[in-house]
């Protein structure tokens, strides 16, 4: 049990343009959704929270405006980064915590390069 | 502010040999602590968590853990390291009362000498 998912695994888009990355809990619900970013040879790093039905908090430093967090149902959460650029190229995981849990569970993880 | 620190970036021991991985932390609040390991391009797995009870937790393949508060540290031990072994592992703390937000250590690279 307890089997998060990312879509896709890997992207290459071009400069200026916008991605989307999904998140799903396959077997529970999310109550709450992590977004981490890892850069080549560093550890990870939360980009925001996000609770189902409600805004995400976002981390000091990161720009709402350009990693959009959408988690409208208790299965999905979709992370769009818009007008991306090569310094967004990273890997980008989610993980999920079930209402009542203190665990969380991480998806496998989505490399965007951006050329 | 709440950290974890990993001091050994690398390490490198022997195939059999004993393995020790140090992790520290700095919290505000009683920490739930995990460790995961990394594989290259992938994801994390997790090894193993404490959060509460006995000081001693034992994990998936053969790790094992202690958690001492009086050194806010969670060591990762085995006993006998095998070559799929190599991987970087993390050391990470949560709490309730910061919403579950895991903070990480910076990795450390194990690397098994054959």
């Amino acid at each position: 049990g307890a089997v998060v998912s990312q879509h896709p695994s890997r992207v290459i888009c071009k400069s200026g343009t916008s991605v989307k990355i999904e998140c799903r809990s396959l077997d529970f619900q999310a109550t709450t959704m992590f977004w981490y970013r890892q850069f080549p040879k560093q550890s990870l790093m939360l980009m925001a929270t996000s609770n189902e039905g409600s805004k995400a908090t976002y981390e000091q430093g990161v720009e709402k405006d350009k990693f959009l967090i959408n988690h409208a149902s208790l299965t999905l959460s979709t992370l769009t980064v818009t007008s991306a650029h090569p310094e967004d190229s990273s890997f980008y995981i989610c993980s999920a915590r079930e209402g009542g849990v203190d665990e969380q569970y991480f998806g496998p993880g989505t490399r965007l390069t951006v050329t | 502010a709440q950290s974890v620190t990993q001091p050994d970036i690398h390490i490198t021991v022997s195939e059999g040999a004993s393995l020790e991985l140090r992790c520290n932390y700095s919290y505000g609040a009683t920490p739930y602590l995990f460790w995961y390991v990394q594989s290259p391009g992938q994801g994390l797995q997790l090894l193993l968590k404490y959060f509460s009870g006995d000081t001693l937790v034992q994990g998936i393949k053969g790790f094992e853990a202690e958690f001492k508060r009086s050194q806010s540290s969670f060591n990762l031990r085995k006993p006998s390291v095998h070559w799929s072994d190599a991987a970087e592992y993390f050391c990470a703390v949560g709490a309730k009362e910061y919403g579950n937000k895991l903070v990480f250590g910076a990795g450390t690279i194990l690397r098994v000498k054959s």
